[in-house]
């Protein structure tokens, strides 16, 4: 089976520009969650996505934003980048019910310069 | 506002000894509690949960303990092996919501 797969691996911008990132979750689950892990930070909170509806955003600005497909994969969108976006941003999948946690995927490393 | 905190950055034990990695945590509403372990380059694995209704919870080498009325969990390894080498993170939830992750701790196990 499959896990979480995300693209891209790393991904360079400029201050300014729009980064997407991508998810797939893993087969059958329905429930999409993104985090960021800046440095020194752990895991932040970004969005929460189930059925194709965001369920719960965290304590992040506008310029975040996403979405989930039919297929249950997610896009994280991140307009106007700032160089503190630099980060690893993780995606998860569950099945819906959190009593066995997320599996994650490997992140994708956003390095804006 | 960090809900879930890691106090100790980092956590050297000798091979076969006890690691202990502690975690606190401030909304009284969690009531669901994991570890996860995360080695570099790769996404953070699930590691043992707990539910607020339990005090502890075991699976093999890795004992989950939670003190609600301190808010207080931890997470003890025993023994320890060097492929226990990584960054733990705990995380709490409430009411089957998203999870927030403490900052982690970066155990280090000396063979």
């Amino acid at each position: 089976e499959a896990g979480v797969t995300q693209s891209p691996t790393h991904l360079i911008k400029t201050r300014g520009q729009q980064a997407t990132l991508r998810c797939s979750p893993i087969s059958g689950h329905t429930s999409v969650y993104w985090y960021q892990q800046a440095l020194g930070l752990g895991l932040q909170f970004l969005l929460w996505y189930d059925e194709g509806e965001e369920r719960n955003r965290g304590n992040f600005p506008p310029r975040f934003s996403g979405r989930q497909f039919p297929n249950y994969s997610s896009e994280l969108n991140v307009n106007a980048l700032e160089l503190e976006d630099s980060a690893l941003y993780l995606c998860a999948s569950s099945l819906g019910g959190l009593r066995y946690g997320y599996t994650f995927g490997s992140g994708t490393r956003l390095t804006v310069v | 506002d960090q809900q879930v905190k890691q106090n100790s950055p980092s956590l050297s034990v000798q091979e076969g000894r006890i690691s202990i990695l502690n975690c606190d945590y401030t909304n009284s509403m969690f009531d669901y509690f994991l570890w996860y372990k995360k080695y570099p380059a790769e996404g953070p694995t699930f590691l043992i949960s707990i539910s607020s209704i339990k005090d502890k919870n075991e699976d093999g080498r890795f004992t989950v303990f939670l003190n609600k009325s301190a808010k207080h969990l931890s997470l003890h390894i025993v023994p320890s092996q060097p492929g226990d080498s990584a960054v733990y993170f705990c995380a709490a939830s409430a009411e089957g919501n998203q999870f927030y992750f403490g900052t982690g701790t970066s155990l280090t196990v000396i063979p």
